[in-house]
């Protein structure tokens, strides 16, 4: 069974930049079939997608934070890291890292079938 | 504003069946994904692709696609059932991926 988890400061400073990292277990990160993912949900609101990475670094953001968010992926080590930065109050949100699994039916989709317990960053001073 | 368009809010009475919607224009391209999550929870994938259930989610659930409107149906809702339930597909670039809103559904 794959597990993935966050880990990270639970508080950040505004205009600081947001390091977290997830860690993947039971599974391999080094297949051309995932995307590593980061998605994050505001306080009382919904999901936001924020971006993937895949194992040889291929990346993809939502275009609304792309100017401000970076990771990376060290398959040694099983994991996979989001750096968004110039934070602001607005990026507050519970944090999860998921696995994205590029499926064929047709055409092609995706899901998310694995998914971290999530981590809440509050961005405040 | 998300690509994808949910209701905010659906009831259902207990044992009854009901359908969650999604729009958007990328659904003539691309299947959607739904989750359920309830609260103070990480999402949990209950149905991808055509009509694809992972194992462990009970057979009550189910999708379909028309046109650009995906489906979730709940045949048979349990008072377990009641969370906020999201789609999820790429957008209509295909390079990035969007969540709906999310429908909160009300067992009564």
């Amino acid at each position: 069974q794959v597990q993935l988890q966050e880990s990270g400061p639970g508080l950040v400073e505004p205009s600081e930049t947001l390091s977290l990292t997830c860690t993947v277990s039971g599974g391999s990160v080094s297949s051309d079939t995932y995307y590593w993912t980061w998605i994050r949900q505001p306080p009382g609101k919904g999901l936001e997608w924020i971006g993937y990475i895949s194992y040889t670094g291929t990346t993809s953001f939502n275009p609304s934070l792309t100017s401000r968010v970076t990771m990376s992926i060290d398959t040694s080590k099983s994991q996979f890291s989001l750096k968004l930065s110039s934070v602001t109050a607005a990026d507050t949100a519970v944090y999860y890292c998921a696995r994205d699994v590029e499926a064929y039916s047709g055409t092609y989709y995706d899901y998310f079938d694995f998914w971290g317990q999530g981590t809440l960053v509050i961005v405040s001073s | 504003s998300s690509e994808l368009t949910q209701d905010p809010a659906v009831s259902v009475a207990l044992g009854q069946t009901v359908r969650i919607t999604c729009q958007g224009d990328s659904l003539r391209s691309y299947y959607a994904s739904w989750y359920q999550q309830r609260p103070r929870q990480a999402p949990v994938l209950v149905i991808h692709g055509k009509n694809n259930r992972p194992s462990g989610i009970p057979d009550r659930f189910s999708g379909s696609r028309s046109g650009n409107t995906a489906s979730l149906t709940i045949t048979g809702a349990q008072a377990e059932d009641e969370a906020d339930y999201y789609c999820s597909s790429r957008d209509s670039s295909g390079d990035h991926l969007v969540f709906g809103g999310g429908t909160k559904l009300n067992v009564l």
